[in-house]
C-alpha cells in the first residue's frame, strides 16, 4: 500500500461547481498536511496548511482533516477556470523532514 | 522578489556529462530540499539539508551530490548524466523548526533533459 494514495482523475466540472478532491495516507504519525496547486510547467505553489485534525478555510477553499480516518479533503468552491491545475497533497510527520506527496489530481474548470 | 530560485530553468545536455543545479532561498529558512518530478508528475525527495548539514539522503545513485555552502543556498551536481536522470528537480526550503509552521515553499524547477 503506498503511502498516500490519490485518485489521480483527469476531473473536470464547469465553472461554479463545487469542486472535491481527496488523500487517504496510512502513516499515522503523519501530522503536517498541505495541498499544493501546480500549473504546467511551474512549481508547486502551496495553497493549504493544516496541522493535526480539523478543518480550515481560505476563501473559496477549505481543508480538512481527519486522522482517525487517515483522510484529507480539499474543498473548493465556485471553482474558476483558472483553478485548472494539477492539485497535490503532501504531509509529513515531523517540521523539517520530507514530504510525501499524493500523485496530484488534475482539474479542468471549463467556462 | 523571489522566494526560492533555480538556475538554470532548463538544461539539455547529453550522456555522460556532468552538470549543475543552484538554488538559493531568501526566506530565511534553515532547510532546503531537493526534489524529483518524474514524467507522470510524481514529486519525490531527494535530500535535505539543515543548516548545511545533510539531513535526509533517500535512495539515490551515488552520481548526484547536494552541496550546501550556506543555509541559504543549495546546489545539486550530477555526474555522468543518464537518459534516466531527465525529470523536473525542485529545490524547496522550509523553516524546520515545530514552533513554526512548517510550510515547504518551492523553486520554479530545473526541466533537466538528457539525450
Amino acid at each position: 500500500q503506498k503511502e498516500v494514495e490519490q485518485d489521480p482523475g483527469p476531473l473536470s466540472v464547469p465553472e461554479g461547481a463545487i469542486v472535491s478532491l481527496n488523500c487517504t495516507y496510512s502513516n499515522s504519525a503523519f501530522q503536517y498536511f498541505m495541498w499544493y496547486r501546480q500549473y504546467s510547467r511551474k512549481g508547486p505553489e502551496l495553497l493549504m496548511y493544516t496541522y493535526s485534525s480539523g478543518n480550515k478555510e481560505d476563501g473559496r477553499f477549505t481543508a480538512q482533516v481527519d486522522k482517525s480516518s487517515k483522510y484529507i479533503s480539499l474543498f473548493i468552491r465556485d471553482s474558476q477556470p483558472s483553478d485548472s491545475a494539477t492539485y497535490l497533497c503532501a504531509m509529513s510527520g515531523q517540521a523539517g523532514t520530507a514530504l510525501i506527496f499524493g500523485k496530484g489530481t488534475t482539474l479542468s474548470v471549463s467556462s | 522578489d523571489t522566494a526560492v530560485s533555480q538556475t538554470p530553468k532548463y538544461l539539455v545536455t547529453q550522456m555522460g556529462n556532468d552538470k549543475s543545479i543552484k538554488c538559493e532561498q531568501n526566506l530565511g529558512h534553515d532547510t532546503m530540499y531537493w526534489y524529483k518530478q518524474d514524467s507522470k508528475k510524481f514529486l519525490k525527495i531527494m535530500f535535505s539539508y539543515n543548516n548545511k548539514e545533510l539531513i535526509i539522503n533517500e535512495t539515490v545513485p551515488n552520481r548526484f551530490s547536494p552541496k550546501s555552502p550556506d543555509k541559504a543556498h543549495l546546489n545539486l551536481h550530477i555526474n555522468s548524466l543518464e537518459l534516466g536522470d531527465s525529470a523536473v528537480y525542485f529545490c524547496a526550503s522550509s523553516q524546520a523548526n515545530p514552533a513554526f509552521r512548517e510550510e515547504q515553499y518551492f523553486g520554479p524547477g530545473t526541466r533537466l533533459t538528457v539525450t
